[in-house]
């Protein structure tokens, strides 16, 4: 198993610009998370998703973030105009959900530089 | 606010030493206590976690102690290798899906 693809793996831009970032979740696991990490804030659910559908978005920051899972296989976020307190790495984990030990399994990470 | 407090922020331990990482939570609807180990540029990895049952579980050099009375938990680790150097995370879980991260340690040991 691959585990799970997130693509970039760095990007930089320019302040005002879209970004979007892309996660491929491990075949079968039926829960996908979006974090943030930074320094100062340490690692930040931002949104996660249940057999596709968004649960608790509570932790997206502002209207300029939305993320979207149209299936199974793939979830993006999106930063639109984004800003240079917006750089962070943006991990997806994914997980089973059912069971009692959901292990979430983490992405390599996209590290995000607005310039 | 934060639900799961973790100190401390950084630690420095002898090379053979123990290292211990403390975390407390005041949510008592927490039902599963992860502890998740990040080497730099990869993503936290599960270590080892815990029932709110059980007092204690150990893997290896990793043992975590959980006192439900205090809500307070730690992560242990035994003879600390240079290889153990990486920031860990406690956790606790709030909901079927959704796990509360602490704001991390990281743990360097020396030589």
């Amino acid at each position: 198993d691959a585990g799970v693809i997130q693509s970039p793996r760095h990007e930089v831009t320019e302040m005002g610009q879209e970004v979007t970032l892309r996660c491929k979740p491990i075949s079968g696991h039926n829960s996908l998370f979006w974090y943030r990490q930074t320094m100062m804030r340490g690692l930040e659910l931002l949104i996660y998703f249940n057999n596709n559908v968004p649960i608790d978005d509570s932790g997206m920051p502002e209207d300029r973030f939305s993320a979207k899972m149209p299936n199974a296989s793939f979830s993006t976020l999106k930063i639109q105009p984004s800003e240079p307190r917006d750089s962070a790495v943006y991990f997806c984990a994914t997980g089973s959900r059912g069971g009692f030990y959901n292990e979430q399994f983490f992405g390599p990470g996209t590290r995000l530089t607005v310039l | 606010q934060q639900q799961v407090k973790q100190s401390p922020q950084s630690l420095i331990v002898q090379k053979g030493g123990i290292s211990i990482i403390n975390c407390a939570y005041e949510n008592t609807a927490f039902d599963y206590f992860p502890w998740y180990q990040q080497f730099p540029g990869k993503g936290p990895a599960l270590l080892i976690a815990i029932r709110p049952d059980v007092s204690e579980k150990k893997e290896g050099r990793f043992t975590i102690s959980f006192n439900k009375s205090a809500k307070q938990f730690s992560l242990h680790i035994m003879d600390s290798q240079p290889g153990d150097s990486a920031t860990y995370f406690c956790a606790a879980r709030e909901s079927a899906s959704k796990i509360i991260f602490g704001s991390g340690t990281r743990l360097s040991i020396r030589p």
